[in-house]
């Protein structure tokens, strides 16, 4: 089954750091964009972070720029996204997702990893 | 920043009944618009692209329509399954971004 698995979630003090994982599995994963969207308890979906097939370009929500890096292991598969300086209000489940050749629309999604920032 | 503006926030029907969901934005977009399912607990689900075209596997009941600033996402016949919420997403500009929420239920 074609497939995202997210992982790496869990509680972090503001301030601190926290590395999250996704793992792709029965598609070609080099040959698209990926991305994280992410959803506040109980909010709608907010864009985080867009990586192209080979990593050479990235685009970030202003919110999460020069705090959040988006990367990419074709090798292994799997994206992440490294978060520093997190604050309270990047509480939130973190979706990995696929986007639709260029079309910027998200075709395939994870079930999320639940990012919770709290002292 | 594009906002989209979607109406209302809640739509209480029965099944068998049409669902009309709406998505404005606060500029025009052409035809770049997406509309997404999420049920609880679950990831969204694609339904409709470049505002009318159906993704892989979405039954003909969901249909799109709109274009410019106005978008209305219709359901023709409410299935038991598809009382959840519904997210429109624009990808005209950056940074992309969501409307805020229909939640369909059940009346």
């Amino acid at each position: 089954e074609v497939q995202l698995v997210e992982s790496g979630g869990g509680l972090v003090q503001p301030g601190g750091s926290l590395r999250l994982s996704c793992a792709a599995s029965r598609f070609t994963f080099s040959s698209y964009w990926m991305s994280w969207v992410r959803q506040a308890p109980g909010k709608g979906l907010e864009w985080v972070a867009n990586i192209k097939q080979d990593g050479s370009d990235k685009f970030y929500v202003d919110s999460v720029r020069g705090r959040f890096t988006i990367s990419r292991d074709n090798a292994k598969n799997s994206l992440y996204l490294q978060m520093n300086s997190l604050r309270a209000e990047d509480t939130a489940v973190y979706y990995c997702a696929r986007v639709t050749g260029l079309d910027w629309y998200f075709d395939l999604w994870g079930g999320g990893t639940l990012v919770t920032v709290s002292s | 920043e594009i906002v989209l503006t979607q109406s209302p926030a809640i739509l209480s029907l029965s099944p068998g009944e049409r669902a009309t969901l709406s998505c404005r934005a606060s500029q025009s977009i052409s035809i770049y618009l997406a509309w997404y399912q999420q049920k609880p607990g679950q990831a969204p689900r694609l339904l409709i692209y470049d505002a009318s075209q159906r993704a892989t596997g979405i039954p003909a009941r969901f249909s799109g329509s709109g274009s410019g600033t106005d978008f209305t996402l219709t359901i023709s016949r409410l299935e038991p399954e598809d009382f959840a919420l519904y997210y429109c997403q624009q990808r005209s500009n950056w940074p992309l971004t969501f409307g805020g929420g229909t939640k369909v239920e059940i009346k």
